[in-house]
């Protein structure tokens, strides 16, 4: 199984902050294709998870340009560019290239 | 645009079997995408529990190898888990999802194992 590692578990933020999460691999994401399957989650309270960031760096659409991707390999991160209330939540890394696999969140909480 | 919608019952006895629907909407489940189910336990882990793709085919979490199974309807585009002798550790929400980008999710069905 793939591993993936998420961190912060927990991110206390105050509305404008910018903010990151990092999840790192067990092991290299690159598939054989050329893509990379690792996406970001954002699952707010009492609703479904919603795409956020797919294939590393692209941004969902309607998803607003505050949240970017980043990262290659093993290392990925998630960054928040002026954290918002309707922002909180929590976020996992998700890949798809081997056996799908999920990070173990970051809950998003306003200080 | 896909739309997913799971069912079943939302209580199961311990050692029984659990079983849900994923209904699709918005695109034929035989036209292409992995069909997946996806569960949240209590606290924050996800698990991926097993797919069945467009042509059938199904892969399995080999932590549930023993326990699992995915089919399908085409003629109503519905899929199905059946997950076998539950403990209360199968408490979770379950999802169906699309795809190795998680961009369609449904609503989830909460399913408490308890005697």
């Amino acid at each position: 199984d793939v591993v993936l590692t998420q961190t912060p578990p927990t991110l206390s933020a105050t509305i404008g902050q910018s903010v990151s999460i990092s999840c790192r691999s067990s092991q290299s994401l690159l598939h054989s294709n050329g893509n990379t399957y690792l996406h970001w989650l954002l699952q707010r309270p009492g609703q479904s998870p919603q795409l956020l960031i797919y294939s590393v760096s692209r941004l969902e659409s309607g998803v607003p340009n505050r949240f970017s991707g980043s990262g290659s390999g093993t290392d990925f991160t998630l960054k928040i560019s002026g954290v918002e209330a309707e922002d909180l939540g929590v976020y996992y890394c998700v890949q798809g290239t081997h056996a799908p696999t999920f990070g173990a969140g970051t809950k998003l909480e306003l200080k | 645009e896909i739309q997913l919608q799971e069912s079943g019952p939302g209580l199961v006895k311990p050692s029984q079997s659990l079983s849900l629907t994923c209904s699709v909407t918005g695109y034929t489940i035989t036209s292409g995408y992995d069909w997946s189910w996806i569960r949240k336990f209590p606290g924050n882990k996800m698990e991926w529990m097993g797919y069945i793709s467009y042509s059938g085919s199904t892969n399995y979490n080999p932590s549930l190898k023993s326990r699992i199974s995915i089919t399908r309807d085409t003629s109503k585009n519905q899929f199905f888990l059946q997950l076998n002798s539950v403990t209360t550790e199968d408490t979770a929400t379950y999802y169906c999802a699309p795809g190795s980008y998680f961009d369609y999710w449904g609503q989830g069905v909460m399913v408490t194992v308890s005697s």
